[in-house]
């Protein structure tokens, strides 16, 4: 069964450290990933997906198959990226169903 | 464009007692669902709909029921709310594109049951 994980609850960094926030997945098929994000007070939104390979607000993330993981790096945290930080799993095929991981809480000390 | 909105904000319930939770979306969408966020446990799917008309089954769907009779709207209920179900509920939408799609959040229902 598909399965995503998230293994820190919470992660405290200063500004200007690096981040690099986990995430490992169990799938059958062949994987899309994604990071959403839940900043205090707002709704949950997209950060990025593995397949556009693109740079969000300085957040990048690899796919490595091998490992089976989708870790979100970045290279200088800022105060405004503490949130809440959920990796995703699309499955069911055309029904685009996700199954979220637990989520890690960045906190960002200045 | 509103996007997802869900209705109401904060509830809270009696156990026994019933009550449906609204989403509607602004953005012609085909694909909707229903999430439970509970602590620890991340965001887990209840029911989803891939049209107008049509529900089914996501990870925890027992003890909730939907409808989809407008493309723009999902309901959720809950015929007899039980604590188990205290919860902040999630609805969301997508457009349906298989494999690249995003989905889009309404900002949660939080709801209590005593």
């Amino acid at each position: 069964a598909q399965r995503v994980t998230q293994p820190e609850k919470l992660l405290s960094v200063f500004k200007g450290a690096p981040v690099e926030l986990k995430c490992n997945y169990s799938y059958s098929g062949s994987p899309e990933l994604f990071w959403y994000v839940q900043y205090s007070r707002q709704r949950l939104q997209l950060l990025l997906r593995h397949i556009s390979r693109e740079s969000i607000k300085g957040f990048t993330a690899d796919l490595n198959k091998g490992e089976t993981s989708f870790h979100l790096k970045k290279p200088f945290a800022q105060e405004e990226d503490s949130a809440m930080y959920y990796c995703a799993l699309l499955y069911g095929g055309a029904t685009n169903k996700l199954i979220f991981g637990t989520g890690t809480l960045l906190a960002v000390q200045p | 464009n509103a996007g997802v909105t869900q209705t109401p904000k904060f509830r809270v319930l009696k156990t026994g007692q019933s009550m449906t939770l609204l989403c509607a979306q602004d953005m012609n969408h085909e694909y909707m669902y229903w999430y439970r966020q509970d602590p620890g446990m991340g965001l887990r799917l209840i029911h989803y709909s891939v049209g107008e008309g049509t529900t089914a089954k996501g990870e925890v769907p027992d003890g909730y029921n939907v409808s989809r009779l407008k493309k723009q709207n999902f309901l959720l209920g809950l015929e007899s709310a039980a604590p188990s179900q205290t919860s902040v509920y999630f609805c969301a939408s997508s457009y349906g594109l298989a494999g690249v799609d995003e989905q889009f959040f309404g900002p949660g229902t939080r709801l209590t049951v005593l």
